[in-house]
């Protein structure tokens, strides 16, 4: 099956521990993009990939960084985690980035940092 | 600037009746796709409808088609014969630009279906 697949579901850590989540697809996407969601403020965009070796900074990128070493994997690490990021993160991909490609996501990341 | 803006934070709808979400655009690029997407309280994003800025026509997908007016930078979600299981929060966003680096989110309506 098609998917973007995040690891874990549910994460409650404390400030300064740091922390990675997991994302992977199988659909051999160009395309890998992060993203947090906070009420009233939709989704926002912290960091994007458009291949292998190449990220580049979305609207919230502080505190949080990323790599792509592989196509299918782009892992969202937040090296000293505050309160402030507590959110629900999504990752998704897309064939390539053109204006008309769809984005897949995966099923969230709900993060509480005390 | 606020690129796309969804005026209606929530929405109720009587089962069996037609709903439409508002969905406004800020953009000066040519090329640009229009994106709805739907977020049940599972909380996972589920793609619903795609508008392309050269697309002639208005997309339909099954119960949902787009109301996209160009000049008016406008791109409403019409959703026909609301079902309870319709009940999500709804987002309308925007990827602009030959190469679409950014999916722009609107901060999302609510709706509400009413048996």
């Amino acid at each position: 099956e098609a998917q973007v697949t995040q690891n874990p579901r549910y994460l409650i850590t404390v400030t300064g521990k740091k922390l990675t989540v997991t994302c992977s697809q199988n659909m051999n996407h160009e395309y890998m993009s992060w993203y947090r969601q906070d009420p009233g403020l939709g989704l926002r965009q912290i960091y994007y990939s458009m291949n292998v070796e190449v990220t580049d900074k979305g609207d919230v990128p502080e505190g949080y960084k990323v790599s792509r070493k592989e196509k299918r994997n782009f892992p969202l690490i937040l090296e000293s985690p505050s309160p402030n990021q507590t959110s629900l993160y999504f990752c998704a991909s897309s064939l390539e980035a053109g204006f008309n490609e769809k984005l897949f996501f995966g099923s969230g990341t709900q993060l509480s940092v005390l | 600037a606020q690129k796309i803006t969804q005026t209606q934070p929530g929405m109720f709808v009587q089962e069996k009746e037609a709903v439409t979400l508002d969905c406004t655009y800020d953009t000066s690029d040519p090329s640009y796709g229009l994106f709805w997407y739907k977020q049940p309280s599972s909380g996972e994003m589920i793609f619903l409808i795609y508008q392309g800025s050269y697309d002639q026509q208005n997309a339909t997908e099954g119960r949902y088609s787009l109301n996209f007016q160009k000049a008016r930078k406008s791109a409403n979600l019409v959703i026909s014969a609301s079902q309870l299981g319709d009940s999500a929060m709804y987002f309308c966003a925007m990827r602009e630009g030959r190469y679409g680096n950014k999916l722009v989110f609107g901060a999302g309506t609510i709706l509400r279906v009413k048996s």
